[in-house]
């Protein structure tokens, strides 16, 4: 069963890092681009960058540069997701999602459960 | 960066309506759009990829369509599992892009 498995709850201050991981398991982890997703309470969703399992290459968005590192240990069949200098409006679910194509066309098909960062001080 | 506006915000309909949720883009994505439904609690689920494309499992009741800047979503003979929020999310470029929403509750 294809599936990607997120780490548990976070709670963190203000300023500092916390990092999420994402194991996918069911389908060839190489295959597939890893990107990050999330969605602030009661709000909508933000896409937050990619990561390629292969090359490792990533893109992030324009907002979080400089904050965010994504990272994979293909061993692992694990993706990462780094925030630093955590800030109040970074309280979120976080999720990583699989991106597959059909044709040219890419599409989100696969999401973990999410991960729940809370920034409290 | 490929704004996205999706409307109405908020929609209330009965068991067995029709209805159709509007995507616009900012910019022209061909058919680079796809649709994710979300219930409380859960993480999103791909509905339709490419404007039109039902992913496996989807019931032919949700039909997608549009090209260019503008895209519908419409889902006939509303079930209760329907009622849900609706987001619409261009593939055209990178950064990736979502709609900011549609809830769907039952009148």
């Amino acid at each position: 069963q294809e599936q990607l498995v997120q780490s548990g709850a976070e709670v963190k201050k203000p300023g500092a890092s916390v990092k999420v991981s994402c194991k996918g398991s069911g389908y060839p982890f190489n295959s597939h681009d890893i990107n990050w997703v999330r969605q602030a309470p009661g709000q909508g969703l933000e896409w937050l960058g990619w990561i390629n399992p292969i090359s490792g290459n990533t893109g992030h968005a324009q907002k979080l540069r400089g904050r965010v590192t994504l990272t994979r240990d293909t061993s692992m069949t694990t993706a990462y997701m780094e925030l630093s200098r955590l800030r109040f409006d970074d309280t979120a679910v976080y999720y990583c999602v699989r991106e597959s194509h059909w044709l040219d066309y890419w599409y989100f098909d696969l999401w973990g459960r999410g991960t729940l960062v809370t920034v409290s001080s | 960066d490929i704004q996205m506006t999706q409307s109405p915000s908020s929609l209330s309909a009965s068991l067995g309506d029709s209805v159709t949720i509007t995507c616009r883009t900012s910019q022209t994505i061909s058919t680079y759009l796809n649709w994710y439904q979300q219930k409380p609690g859960e993480a999103p689920k791909l509905l339709i990829y490419a404007t039109s494309s039902l992913q496996s499992g989807v019931p032919s009741r949700f039909r997608g369509s549009g090209s260019g800047t503008e895209f519908v979503l419409t889902i006939s003979s509303l079930h209760p599992e329907d009622f849900a929020t609706y987001y619409c999310q261009q593939s055209s470029t990178i950064p990736r892009s979502f709609g900011q929403g549609t809830m769907l509750d039952i009148k």
